[in-house]
């Protein structure tokens, strides 16, 4: 069946530093890709998605490219900032499974100044 | 667009007991879903909604729990005979039916169930 697997957290980074998270994913169809983000007490927010492989999401600095070959959906970005401290879930859906989504565990992120 | 709104935000409720949820999603949206989500993993799907109609159901979704849409609009979630396990952040979400593709889910700030 379909599932999401996500780097374990959490990660702790420096203002301004390089960021990935990664993502690998397994579907028996072809799926669309997102990442949601999560803050301290919000719920869950539509960060980036692709819908077809080596479409490219990006949004606030934030990219992650869908690639088919590796099964992976990694989310980059080249310069956090504290207020990127939030909780990262990475999801998938077909349109032959209902819509539903497959949610990775989740990558806690805190970023120090 | 005031987005998905659930209520309560926090319940806590004594085992044995049943308690409801309520979802209203965003206006023109069609589809409607409900997570649960325990801590430190990722949202589950429990059920969806196309209008009306209940599509599906996980079968993490026993039978003291039911699920209504009755007018295609807002959604209600009941336990019934609420046990410790059931102890989670419940979320809904919502999104528009697409004729091809996949639709993009816009969730609600959830429910927190507490049973003690």
């Amino acid at each position: 069946g379909d599932s999401v697997t996500q780097m374990e957290g959490p990660v702790t980074l420096s203002e301004e530093a390089f960021l990935t998270i990664n993502c690998t994913y397994t579907a028996t169809g072809y799926p669309s890709l997102f990442w949601y983000v999560q803050y301290p007490g919000e719920g869950l927010q539509l960060l980036l998605k692709a819908t077809k492989a080596d479409d490219k999401g990006s949004n606030k600095g934030f990219e992650a490219t869908y690639r088919k070959e590796t099964t992976s959906f990694h989310l980059e970005k080249g310069s956090v900032q504290v207020s990127d401290s939030a909780v990262y879930f990475c999801a998938l859906t077909e349109p032959n499974t209902g819509n539903q989504f497959y949610f990775g565990t989740g990558t806690s992120l805190t970023v120090i100044p | 667009d005031t987005g998905v709104s659930q209520n309560p935000r926090h319940k806590i409720t004594k085992r044995g007991q049943n308690v409801t949820f309520r979802c209203d999603p965003i206006s023109e949206h069609n589809r409607l879903y409900w997570y649960r989500q325990t801590l430190g993993q990722g949202p589950e799907f429990l059920t969806y909604f196309q209008n009306e109609a209940q599509l599906e159901k996980s079968r993490l979704l026993s039978d003291r729990f039911s699920a209504e849409r009755p007018k295609g609009s807002f959604s209600t979630l009941e336990i019934q005979r609420t046990e410790q396990g059931d102890s989670a952040m419940y979320l809904c979400a919502s999104s528009l039916a697409r004729t091809s593709g996949t639709d993009t889910q816009y969730f609600g700030p959830g429910t927190r169930l507490t049973v003690l």
